[in-house]
């Protein structure tokens, strides 16, 4: 079965450039969740949804970072302007609906280069 | 669980010994928790998990052990591989879908 697909995999590009990032979750999950991870700081969860819709984005850094999910296959993480201190791993993981106690499965990240 | 920064607490084993490898969650609430394995350049992968109303739960190879009372949780690894050799992470869920991470450690199998 497929995984949890992000792309590209890696993106290196300039300071102030938009940078998109896409996910397509596992067939079946109802959740869907971004997370940062860094050297410094870890894993950072960004930002998740449920059946679509944005539950918590408490963890989203700034307004110049945005996520949407227009439909149950498909997610995007938007940066814009983007700046050096943004370069990070992003990854996105998916779960089934089932109030907390499902395991969330993760793809393989986009490592973001900001220069 | 917070990153500590730079430096990843590390466990060095022998092939063929068991590894165990712990973790100290932050809330005495939290219902479901979760060992993640995490190789170079990849994202992290499942491996076992456990709810509150257990005590352990063992797997292929793997063994999960859970403290209530101290808040504490362990992996065991039996018969360490060089494919074993990774950074592990346990999480809690308090209630939502959440993940918390605690800090990784990494694994070093060495023949």
């Amino acid at each position: 079965d497929a995984g949890v697909i992000q792309s590209p995999r890696h993106e290196v590009t300039e300071m102030g450039q938009e940078v998109t990032l896409r996910c397509k979750p596992i067939s079946g999950h109802n959740s869907l969740f971004w997370y940062r991870q860094t050297m410094m700081r870890g894993l950072e969860l960004l930002i998740y949804f449920n059946n679509n819709v944005p539950i918590d984005d408490s963890g989203m850094p700034e307004d110049r970072f945005s996520a949407k999910m227009p439909n149950a296959s498909f997610s995007t993480l938007k940066i814009q302007p983007s700046e050096p201190r943004d370069s990070a791993v992003y990854f996105c993981a998916s779960s089934s609906l089932g109030g907390g106690n499902q395991p969330q499965h993760f793809g393989d990240g986009t490592r973001l280069s900001i220069l | 669980g917070e990153s500590v920064g730079l430096h990843l607490p590390t466990l060095s084993v022998q092939e063929g010994d068991n590894s165990i490898i712990n973790c100290a969650y932050s809330n005495s609430a939290s219902d479901y928790f979760i060992w993640y394995k995490q190789e170079s350049g990849k994202g992290p992968q499942f491996i076992i998990d456990i709810r509150s109303n257990m005590d352990k739960r063992q797997g292929q190879r793997v063994t999960v052990l859970l403290n209530k009372t101290v808040k504490h949780l362990s992996l065991q690894i039996a018969a360490t591989q060089p494919g074993d050799s990774a950074v592990y992470f346990c999480a809690e869920i308090l209630n939502t879908d959440k993940l918390i991470f605690g800090t990784g450690t990494r694994l070093q199998v060495f023949p």
